[in-house]
């Protein structure tokens, strides 16, 4: 069983379109998030959702909107593609987000998107 | 603000060489540590987590120990294999960061048989 899964796993568009990478998870969290890899492997965190309200929103260009339409789904839609956002998306999960420390996450696999 | 410093990779090392990753970091607070593992084409997963000061997390042969006085968290292990090739990430997480995981850079490790 897949506790928290992406799609698509791999996504190749032109600059200037629009698309969307969904995320679910099956493991009763409350919070979800995303996260940007980029080529060097560095790792930064975009949005956090608890309970479908935003709780983190990093500095990401208005062109990335996520909607959680319930707390197991979590969805990154991006306007207006750019070259730079090329990068591989994780989607992840925890319990909640309590600041007792232990917040262990739990990741997708990833979404592979190439802007040409 | 928070932040991770793992030392730069790429590592190779051959099968059953010791490993050490460093990682230091700075917060405030007091945060949790942990280390994330990235296998080729797969997500991040949880290898090992301490939650307070002189804790040790341990799993699969690797441990870590949270140094509040070095402020470090480095990863070691006694015997490498060719199957823990892969990515390793040092995080801190806890303390005033609402769920939010900093990551360090990543170090890249590659075991030759």
């Amino acid at each position: 069983d897949t506790a928290v899964s992406q799609t698509p796993k791999y996504l190749v568009t032109q600059m200037g379109n629009d698309k969307s990478i969904k995320c679910e998870q099956n493991l009763g969290h409350d919070t979800m998030y995303w996260y940007k890899q980029d080529s060097k492997k560095f790792l930064k965190i975009m949005f956090s959702y608890n309970n479908k309200e935003l709780i983190i929103n990093e500095t990401v260009p208005n062109r990335f909107s996520p909607k959680s339409p319930d707390k197991a789904h979590l969805n990154l839609h991006i306007n207006s593609l750019e070259l730079g956002d090329s990068a591989v998306y994780f989607c992840a999960s925890s319990q909640d987000f309590s600041s007792s420390g232990a917040n262990v996450l739990t990741f997708g696999a990833g979404s592979r998107l190439t802007v040409l | 603000g928070n932040s991770v410093t793992q030392m730069e990779g790429p590592v190779t090392l051959s099968e059953e060489a010791f490993l050490t990753i460093n990682c230091t970091y700075t917060a405030t607070g007091y945060p949790s540590l942990f280390w994330y593992v990235q296998y080729p084409g797969e997500g991040l997963q949880l290898l090992l987590k301490a939650t307070k000061a002189d804790d040790k997390g341990s799993n699969k042969g690797f441990e870590a120990t949270y140094r509040k006085e070095t402020t470090s968290f480095h990863l070691e292990k006694g015997s490498v294999q060719v199957s823990d090739s892969a990515v390793y990430f040092c995080a801190l997480g806890g303390g005033t960061s609402y769920g939010k995981l900093t990551f360090g850079q990543g170090t890249i490790l590659t075991v030759h048989p």
